[in-house]
């Protein structure tokens, strides 16, 4: 069965540091990948998506992932955490038909 | 405003009461999604719909049903066969189409919490 698996289900930094939120799929055929944000009590934002154009691809608010085929990864990054970051973070992909398919989450929080 | 709204943002109901989560979106999309969100984990699909008038059961249907008389509207109707109903509900709407092989991305609503009394 195809799934993602996000490797940290809690990450902590300080503002102004570097974020980096792990994210693994299953391998089958290119997948669609998408990372969403999630603030406490509201929906899903789109933050990203990859569609094959380019491996590194570049979201909303200074967050960008990598797609890596040889590591079936597609982590997420920013090279500065702010404040307003602090949220919740999901790994999705697309599966072989209109669904997709969720990661558990991973929560990050930003220290002053 | 483009956009995807539920109503209510709160909902109690009693044990045994059937109750309705109204989800509407003016995207022009044709395809809408029912999500159930429990703390600490990610989304189950409950139903969804590619097209008006037609819905497919997703991975946790049994307690829920759906309609889709309306492309812009896609009502769940959590009923008292749910047997835990408290969660965060969220609809969802996409483009029907996949282009290249890729997935369209999901537009999700504010989402509605439905507790249990």
């Amino acid at each position: 069965a195809q799934s993602v698996t996000q490797l940290d289900s809690h990450v902590s930094v300080s503002e102004g540091t570097p974020v980096l939120l792990r994210c693994n799929y299953s391998s089958s055929y290119s997948p669609s990948l998408f990372w969403y944000v999630q603030h406490p009590n509201k929906g899903l934002q789109l933050l990203l998506k990859y569609t094959s154009a380019a491996t590194l691809v570049k979201g909303i608010n200074g967050f960008e992932a990598e797609f890596k085929k040889s590591e079936t990864s597609f982590h997420l990054t920013k090279p500065s955490a702010h404040m307003s970051d602090a949220a919740e973070y999901f790994c999705v992909r697309g599966d072989s038909s209109y669904k997709l398919i969720f990661g558990s989450g991973t929560r990050l929080l930003v220290r002053p | 405003d483009g956009g995807i709204t539920q109503s209510p943002k709160y909902l109690f109901r009693k044990e045994g009461q059937n109750v309705t989560l109204s989800c509407e979106q003016n995207l022009n999309h044709d395809a809408m999604y029912w999500y159930r969100q429990d703390p600490g984990q990610g989304l189950r699909l409950i139903y969804y719909s590619q097209i008006v008038n037609d819905f497919q059961k997703g991975d946790i249907a049994e307690g829920y049903s759906v309609s889709r008389e309306k492309k812009e509207s896609f009502p769940l109707t959590v009923t008292s066969a749910q047997k835990n109903p408290t969660a965060f509900y969220l609809c969802a709407s996409s483009t029907f189409t996949r282009t290249s092989g890729y997935l369209f991305e999901q537009f999700f609503g504010p989402g509605t919490r439905l507790t249990v009394l």
